[in-house]
């Protein structure tokens, strides 16, 4: 029983370029989340979705930050134009249910933006 | 303004000794708090948690005491094992909301 995937596992992107993250959840799981972890802090919250459905961006940043989760496929966090500051950690969790219950974590995508 | 922290970076036990690490929370409407352990270059995962109708939830040598009055919870590790040095995370929630809110970590190192 596969557990959550994220790709790549590290993406080195130049000032400007655009970056994807991908995340497939564990199997039954229809809430993923987004969070991303910068050096030397914690995990923020970006995002809350369900297949199709953005429930909850008040994590993300206003501009170049997108995401979403198709009813198939992996759900896509896309950043445009990156800049320095978007160097991080980006990890995605997923749960079978809504309600703050335990989140599932993949094993992140570190993002170096030259 | 940080809803959740963890005040204490890091924290060094010698082996079999008690581990105990805290967190503070400001938000009224949390209503159910976790623990998550995260080694280098993986994801956390989780540990323990606790609704906020007890005040004590034990698992093996892992337990969290939450203080409701005093917004606190801590994890106790005992016997602590070279195994368990890792960061370790606070999170709070509320259960109609979805999303977790995260602590800035503890780096605990257990020494032989």
């Amino acid at each position: 029983n596969a557990g959550v995937m994220q790709n790549p596992r590290h993406l080195v992107r130049r000032r400007g370029q655009e970056a994807r993250l991908r995340c497939s959840p564990m199997k039954g799981h229809s809430h993923v989340y987004w969070y991303r972890q910068l050096p030397e802090e914690g995990l923020k919250f970006m995002v809350y979705l369900q297949k199709e459905n953005i429930i909850d961006e008040s994590g993300m940043p206003k501009e170049r930050f997108s995401a979403e989760f198709p009813k198939e496929g992996p759900s896509i966090l896309r950043i445009q134009q990156v800049v320095r500051g978007d160097s991080a950690a980006y990890f995605c969790a997923s749960s079978p249910f809504t309600g703050g219950e335990k989140l599932f974590f993949g094993s992140g995508t570190q993002l170096s933006v030259l | 303004d940080q809803q959740v922290k963890q005040n204490s970076p890091s924290l060094s036990v010698q082996e079999g000794r008690i581990s105990i690490l805290n967190c503070d929370y400001t938000n009224s409407m949390f209503d159910y708090f976790l623990w998550y352990k995260k080694y280098p270059a993986e994801g956390p995962t989780f540990l323990i948690s606790i609704s906020s109708i007890k005040d004590k939830n034990e698992d093996g040598r892992f337990t969290v005491f939450l203080n409701k009055s005093a917004k606190h919870l801590s994890l106790h590790i005992v016997p602590s094992q070279p195994g368990d040095s890792a960061v370790y995370f606070c999170a709070a929630s509320n259960t109609n909301a979805g999303k977790s809110t995260f602590g800035d970590g503890t780096t605990l190192t257990v020494k032989p």
